[in-house]
């Protein structure tokens, strides 16, 4: 099983509808929870971090963690065509002082 | 958020050449810093990791002769490519973080084509 695991996609959804991205992890012991935007052919750039259980808000992106269940999602809201990016989901674990990245979902937003 | 340069954004050099890319945290003290790669539409993959003032920790099959890390300061880190050949062409991005559990922020990337 994979450290991190989301699927690539795409995940295609209409221009102002939400947008819902899942990842899942096997490292129980991981506190601290990233989802992190990537356009093509750039770097990525950080859009929500998230420590403790239940949900965190930021505009239109609410990230949701359950470590019960060992999952963190990112939902966005109203959705937009410039919101069409990797978005990859990261968190910190291996029992060191690095980051673990999954492979990302591509989220495509039609018009 | 936090503000990290990476320089150059793109670089081409001749096989057998090394090429140094660095990495600046500008408005805070890295502790840390990542070194990652990435091919066209893969993700992350990280080299190493390194702490200001020590050894890199590389990962496992990243050459460390080859990937020369150097964390001289708490806002500079240098990835050196020695020996360039063209399948070390690849996109190289730099992450920083002030300390453990919290974000990490990412440079531009490096797009080093080895002709």
């Amino acid at each position: 099983q994979k450290e991190v695991e989301q699927n690539s996609g795409p995940l295609s959804v209409p221009e102002g509808a939400i947008a819902s991205l899942n990842c899942t992890y096997s490292d129980r012991g991981s506190q601290s929870f990233f989802w992190y935007r990537q356009y093509s052919g750039k770097s990525p750039e950080l859009i929500m971090s998230i420590y403790s259980n239940g949900d965190k808000e930021d505009g239109r992106f609410t990230a949701q963690l359950n470590k019960a269940s060992q999952y963190v999602s990112l939902l966005i809201r109203d959705s937009q065509p410039s919101d069409s990016a990797t978005y990859l989901c990261a968190l910190e674990g291996g029992g060191g002082n690095k980051l673990t990245f999954g492979t990302g979902t591509q989220l495509k937003v039609e018009l | 958020g936090a503000v990290v340069s990476q320089h150059p954004s793109w670089v081409i050099c001749k096989s057998g050449t090394s090429v140094k890319i660095e990495c600046r945290s500008l408005d805070f003290q890295a502790t840390t810093m990542f070194w990652y790669r990435q091919f066209p539409k893969k993700s992350l993959m990280l080299m190493a990791t390194s702490n200001e003032g020590s050894k890199a920790t590389y990962e496992q099959g990243v050459e460390k002769d080859k990937f020369l890390i150097n964390h001289a300061s708490l806002t500079l880190s240098t990835l050196t490519v020695t020996s360039a050949h063209p399948e070390d062409s690849s996109f190289y991005i730099c992450s920083a973080r002030r300390e453990l559990n919290t974000e990490a922020f990412f440079g531009q990337g490096t797009r080093l084509t080895v002709v």
